[in-house]
């Protein structure tokens, strides 16, 4: 079955802190890997994404680290904003499937100022 | 970037009642649109993928004959919810992939509520 864990269900951080937010993938196929950004009553919107040909990748604030041995990737926030405040959802898909994304559970992303 | 854009944001119906949501994609063409559902505090649940001009791919679980979709061209699909009940009630959301690098991009969601 295709899954992707994610970890935690819900992370409290400090303005001005790291947030870390983990995914593990089961299917070795997977071949794209976004991070999306959801605001309450809003549709997820892309935030950065990865494939499994380089192992980082920053835009901005935000970076993905990837790891193909481990089949896992996390998402770094740094100087985290209050405004950042929001649920994150990791997801994989496999071009070959028409870009059929599976999320994770998502986590919801608390910056106190 | 790449929009996708769904209407209603908010429909209220009646119990029995059948409501369309659409789902565009405004600057370029979408190959395959995929529906999710999304329950308060929960991630997104893939109810079906549908590509231009061929019939959707629901997933198990997902009744066809309730949730029609129909994707008659290459910038719009749309959801109908047939005789409508309490229960369907939920934030439905669509995608759309086909732009640069084939990304997939997200509409920002319709309430229905089923009175």
């Amino acid at each position: 079955q295709q899954q992707v864990k994610q970890s935690p269900q819900s992370l409290i951080v400090q303005k001005g802190g790291i947030s870390i937010i983990n995914c593990a993938y089961e299917n070795t196929a997977f071949d794209y890997f976004p991070w999306y950004q959801q605001f309450p009553g809003k549709g997820p919107a892309l935030l950065i994404a990865i494939r499994p040909d380089v192992s980082e990748k920053k835009e901005g604030r935000f970076t993905i680290s990837f790891n193909k041995s481990a089949k896992q990737f996390s998402l770094h926030i740094m100087d985290s904003q209050p405004g950042d405040s929001a649920t994150y959802f990791c997801a994989a898909s496999k071009e070959t499937s028409g870009s059929r994304l599976t999320f994770g559970e998502g986590t919801q992303l608390t910056v106190n100022p | 970037g790449a929009v996708v854009s769904q209407h209603p944001s908010r429909v209220i119906c009646k119990s029995g009642t059948s409501v369309k949501i659409e789902c565009r994609s405004l600057d370029f063409q979408a190959t395959t649109m995929f529906w999710y559902r999304q329950f308060p505090k929960q991630s997104l649940m893939l109810m079906a993928t549908s590509n231009e001009g061929s019939k959707a791919t629901y997933e198990q679980g997902v009744e066809k004959d309730k949730f029609l979709i129909n994707h008659a061209s290459l910038t719009l699909s749309t959801l109908t919810v047939t005789s409508a009940h309490p229960e369907d009630s939920s934030f439905y959301i669509c995608s759309a992939s086909g732009g640069a690098g084939n990304t997939i991009y997200f509409g920002e969601g319709s309430w229905l509520t089923v009175v």
